[in-house]
C-alpha cells in the first residue's frame, strides 16, 4: 500500500441501511479526516481525528460516526443512511492537525442512497 | 459565517496563461492552499501561502494578500493535462480547512 486507500470504490445503498466506509493510510500520519464532496459545494469536513484514540466533529457530522482505534485506520459509519447522504466521500490524512500540513487524499467512495 | 469564493468555470487556450482568483472570509487564518482535482479523482496539493506575496513553483505560481482576503493561482504555458478543477482552501483558527467550491478550468487547443 502506498498512501491512502478507501473501500468500497462505489456503493448503492437502500435508505435505512447501515454502511461503513473504510480508510487506511500507511504514511504514519497522526491526523485523519473525512470529507464529503457535492456538486457546486466545497469539500465539507464530517469528522476528524488528530491522533489515535481521539476524534472530533467537523462542519457536517450529523448521521455519521467515526472511530480511530489505531494510527492507520479511520472508518466512517452511516448508522441509517438517508438519500441526502448521497455524495462522494474522501478520506485524507496529514502529519499533524493544523499547522498548515498538507493533506493527502484517498481516491474516494461514491455512495448513492436510494 | 465563513466563505470562500472562486469562479465556477474558466476557459483558456493551450500555451496561454490563466489566473484563477479566490477571495475568503474566515474565522482566523493559518494559511491558504491550492489543490488540483481531475474529474473523478482525488484532490492533490499544489501550493501553500501563509505570508503575503508570490510563491513560484514551475509553471504554477500562487499569490496571497492577507489584508485583502485574496489569493490567485497563476498557470503558465497551459497544457491539455491542466484541464481540472482548482480548489482554494483556508485553514481557520480551529485548524480546519474551509474549502471553496472549486474552479473548473477548460483548456482548448
Amino acid at each position: 500500500i502506498a498512501g491512502i486507500t478507501q473501500a468500497p470504490t462505489s456503493q448503492i445503498l437502500a435508505a435505512g441501511r447501515r454502511m461503513t466506509l473504510r480508510c487506511t493510510q500507511d504514511m504514519r500520519h497522526n491526523a485523519m479526516y473525512w470529507y464529503r464532496q457535492d456538486l457546486g459545494l466545497g469539500l465539507r469536513l464530517i469528522h476528524y481525528s488528530n491522533t489515535a484514540g481521539t476524534t472530533g466533529k467537523g462542519e457536517v457530522p450529523d448521521g455519521y460516526s467515526v472511530s480511530r482505534a489505531n494510527t492507520d485506520d479511520f472508518p466512517l459509519t452511516l448508522a441509517s443512511a438517508v438519500p441526502s447522504q448521497t455524495s462522494v466521500y474522501f478520506c485524507a490524512s496529514s502529519d499533524r492537525l493544523g499547522s498548515a500540513d498538507t493533506q493527502y487524499f484517498g481516491p474516494g467512495t461514491r455512495l448513492t442512497v436510494l | 459565517g465563513q466563505n470562500i469564493d472562486q469562479p465556477t468555470e474558466m476557459t483558456a487556450t493551450e500555451g496561454a496563461i490563466v489566473q484563477i482568483n479566490c477571495t475568503y472570509q474566515t474565522s482566523g487564518f493559518n494559511g491558504l492552499f491550492w489543490y488540483q482535482q481531475h474529474a473523478g479523482e482525488a484532490p492533490t496539493f499544489l501550493s501553500y501561502n501563509v505570508l503575503d506575496g508570490l510563491e513560484e513553483k514551475g509553471r504554477f505560481s500562487s499569490f496571497l494578500s492577507r489584508s485583502k482576503g485574496y489569493s490567485y493561482l497563476l498557470l503558465k504555458e497551459l497544457q491539455m493535462k491542466d484541464s481540472a478543477s482548482y480548489l482554494c482552501a483556508v485553514e481557520d483558527s480551529n485548524y480546519q480547512l474551509i474549502w471553496g467550491a472549486g474552479t473548473k478550468l477548460i483548456i482548448k487547443p
